[in-house]
């Protein structure tokens, strides 16, 4: 079955560490995307892909950085410069006709210890 | 700036009643609606997608209504059972040049056996 793997499920990270989340799909979608859900705020736009070897800024980029080396793939690395990272994330991917909606994967719990 | 409201925050209604969830955007001028539901620590799933041309979509117990021109969307569940608990989001896919769709903040919806 086609779908998105987000791997780790949980994480946790020491201050001053970066750490990559990964965010693997089978869809063969062009576009994809990463989200911070945090409790009351609802979810918000970190980085997104519509293509390989391209991306863009979110709303909330500054302490994130992506790669879109390949199709299937489109990391997550949260960088020490990331000063509250503990949060929920999410990876979705569309295809980029605006007629489709978006699929999502299961998450990754980021936890500061 | 497009923004998308749900209301009310949570809900609890007994088991087997038929109920109504309310999402509420400022700007008419969207691509399509889609309604997900996240049980606690999960991803999002897809329950219905409305393109701005339609006006229902259904998927069993589900029916989600699209009114553009005023602005609103709801998602009605008949015959609620337990298992229909979980936090139910609406978002909407933005008519522009940017590909983003915008999330309503979710009811968190409890049925009570």
């Amino acid at each position: 079955d086609g779908g998105i793997t987000q791997s780790p499920k949980y994480l946790f990270r020491k201050e001053g560490q970066n750490v990559t989340l990964s965010c693997e799909q089978n869809l063969n979608h062009d576009a994809m995307y990463w989200y911070r859900q945090d409790p009351g705020q609802g979810l918000r736009l970190i980085y997104y892909s519509q293509i390989v070897n391209d991306f863009q800024k979110g709303d909330i980029a500054e302490g994130y950085s992506v790669s879109r080396e390949k199709k299937e793939s489109f990391p997550l690395t949260v960088t020490s410069a990331q000063k509250n990272p503990t949060a929920f994330y999410l990876c979705a991917s569309s295809i980029p006709d605006r007629k489709f909606g978006y699929t999502f994967g299961s998450g990754t719990r980021l936890t500061v210890v | 700036k497009q923004e998308v409201t749900q209301i009310p925050a949570a809900l609890s209604v007994p088991e087997g009643e038929n109920l109504v969830l309310n999402c509420s955007f400022t700007d008419s001028a969207i691509y399509n609606l889609q309604w997900f539901r996240q049980d606690p620590g999960k991803g999002l799933t897809s329950l219905l997608l409305i393109q701005s041309s339609q006006r229902e979509q259904t998927s069993g117990r589900l029916n989600a209504s699209l009114d553009k021109s005023s602005g609103r969307s709801t998602l009605y569940i008949a015959a609620s059972q337990p298992g229909d608990s979980a936090t139910y989001l609406c978002a909407v896919r933005l008519h522009n040049r940017d590909d983003k769709i915008i999330f309503g903040k979710g009811t968190r919806l409890h049925i009570l056996p």
